[in-house]
């Protein structure tokens, strides 16, 4: 079965400081992998995804995520992190044996200092 | 502008009663899902429709009952059957049969069972 797993429940950077909130998977065939962003109290914004090619992709507010196969990760960076980055984020797969459904992790709370 | 409506933003139900959470979309994507999201669950999958007059349970489904009489709309009914109704419920829609493409995410509706 296809599955994702965030390791950490919470990650707490200072503002200005680089980023990266972990993501591992693991799926039969090649991942479709995605990364989704909440705000409090709002529905799940769209970052980026890797479907082939490079293995750094890049996506929206400046964040990128690497694609490491040998890992079976798919870590989300952000080279200098801003207050307004404070979310919760889901990394998720699509799953091709059934449905087309996608598969969320538990979710990583971010939190920047200022 | 495109996108995806969920109403009630806020409901409250007493228990034993029915209630629908309304979803509609102008994306013209022929995919549509219902997310349960708890604190620390991440997003659970309740049903997923990939055409009109079609649908397939997800994960959680019992307790659950949705429709797809039009493309636009995907209601959901949570009936008194479920045993724990309060949660954040996110309805989202997608290009079907395409496995790269992103969800978009209505903004969700809250359930309180008093």
């Amino acid at each position: 079965a296809q599955s994702v797993a965030q390791p950490e429940d919470q990650v707490n950077v200072a503002e200005g400081n680089p980023l990266t909130v972990k993501c591992t998977y693991s799926v039969s065939g090649n991942p479709y992998l995605f990364w989704y962003v909440q705000y409090p109290n709002r529905g799940l914004q769209f970052l980026l995804k890797y479907i082939t090619g490079d293995n750094l992709v890049k996506g929206s507010y400046g964040f990128e995520a690497e694609f490491n196969k040998s890992q079976t990760s798919f870590h989300l960076k952000k080279p200098s992190a801003l207050v307004s980055d404070s979310a919760l984020y889901f990394c998720a797969v699509r799953d091709m044996t059934e449905g087309f459904k996608t598969i969320f992790g538990a979710g990583t709370r971010l939190f920047v200092k200022a | 502008d495109g996108g995806i409506t969920q109403s009630p933003k806020y409901l409250f139900r007493k228990e034993g009663q029915n209630v629908t959470l309304s979803c509609e979309q102008n994306l013209n994507h022929d995919a549509m899902y219902w997310y349960r999201q708890d604190p620390g669950q991440g997003l659970r999958l309740i049903y997923y429709s990939q055409i009109v007059n079609d649908f397939q349970k997800g994960d959680i489904a019992e307790g659950y009952s949705v429709s797809r009489e039009k493309k636009e709309s995907f209601p959901l009914t949570v009936t008194s059957a479920q045993k724990n109704p309060t949660a954040f419920y996110l309805c989202a829609s997608s290009t079907a049969g395409i496995l790269t493409g992103e969800l978009f995410f209505g903004e969700g509706s809250r359930l309180t069972v008093l």
